[in-house]
């Protein structure tokens, strides 16, 4: 079983629309979370950082939830733009100078 | 500034050769780390490198995989015997340092090099 599992695999919406994408992890002790978007054909880029004392980071549209307690955390888009249309990586430190975990990614499609 | 960079941007090898693949992290970054990221799986890290420590290998899948990081800088990850599963994306990334802080950990990641074996 991952040990940072990544919900749903795979969500389209409208231009425009909202939406959240979810992400559970196992991982402890817990240091720090990041979420990342990774463009076709690119490599992943950093949107938000929280550690386990934050609950929330927006960066412009994103909105990134943590719950350590819960051991999740959710993605927020608001009022999607075509750009948006990527994969967007959960991350997980273990613990501080640890190895990084992937989640498997979601793969968000904006249509206009 | 310059980011990460990484060359070749696509390599098709046959079964059998043997490749290497290049990464230049940005400049005055301590740690450089490689990934390989096949069709719908998530990254899956092999080597790590923190300044001059002993690399962390417990990610490369086989002794056909190795690594070096010459002068602390550049970075090449070299394929022997390519197999077919061998076919991914590669990914390099560099950060500042692997300590001090989340956004000192923060990794820059290359645009990676697409591995195809045939």
């Amino acid at each position: 079983k991952n040990q940072v599992e990544q919900s749903p695999q795979s969500l389209i919406i409208l231009e425009g629309k909202n939406c959240t994408l979810q992400c559970n992890y196992t991982v402890s002790p817990f240091s720090n979370l990041r979420w990342y978007k990774q463009d076709t054909g690119r490599g992943p880029v950093s949107l938000t950082i929280m550690t386990f004392s934050e609950n929330t980071k927006s960066n412009g549209r994103y909105t990134a939830t943590l719950d350590a307690d819960t051991k999740q955390s959710s993605l927020h888009i608001t009022a999607s733009q075509l750009s948006d249309s990527a994969s967007y990586i959960c991350v997980v430190r273990g613990n501080q100078g640890g190895k990084l975990i992937f989640g498997q990614g979601t793969e968000l499609s904006v249509k206009p | 500034g310059a980011g990460v960079s990484q060359s070749p941007s696509n390599k098709v090898t046959e079964k059998g050769k043997d490749v290497e693949l290049r990464c230049d992290p940005i400049s005055g970054h301590t740690a450089l780390y490689w990934y390989r990221q096949s069709l719908g799986q998530g990254l899956e890290f092999l080597i790590y490198f923190q300044g001059n420590s002993a690399p962390d290998k417990s990610g490369l899948p086989s002794d056909r995989f190795s690594a070096e990081r010459t002068g602390g800088s550049v970075s090449t990850l070299t394929i022997q015997r390519t197999q077919q599963e061998d076919s991914a994306v590669y990914l390099c990334a560099s950060s500042p340092q692997t300590s001090g802080g989340p956004r000192q950990e923060t990794q820059y990641f290359g645009p990676g090099t697409r591995l195809l074996v045939l």
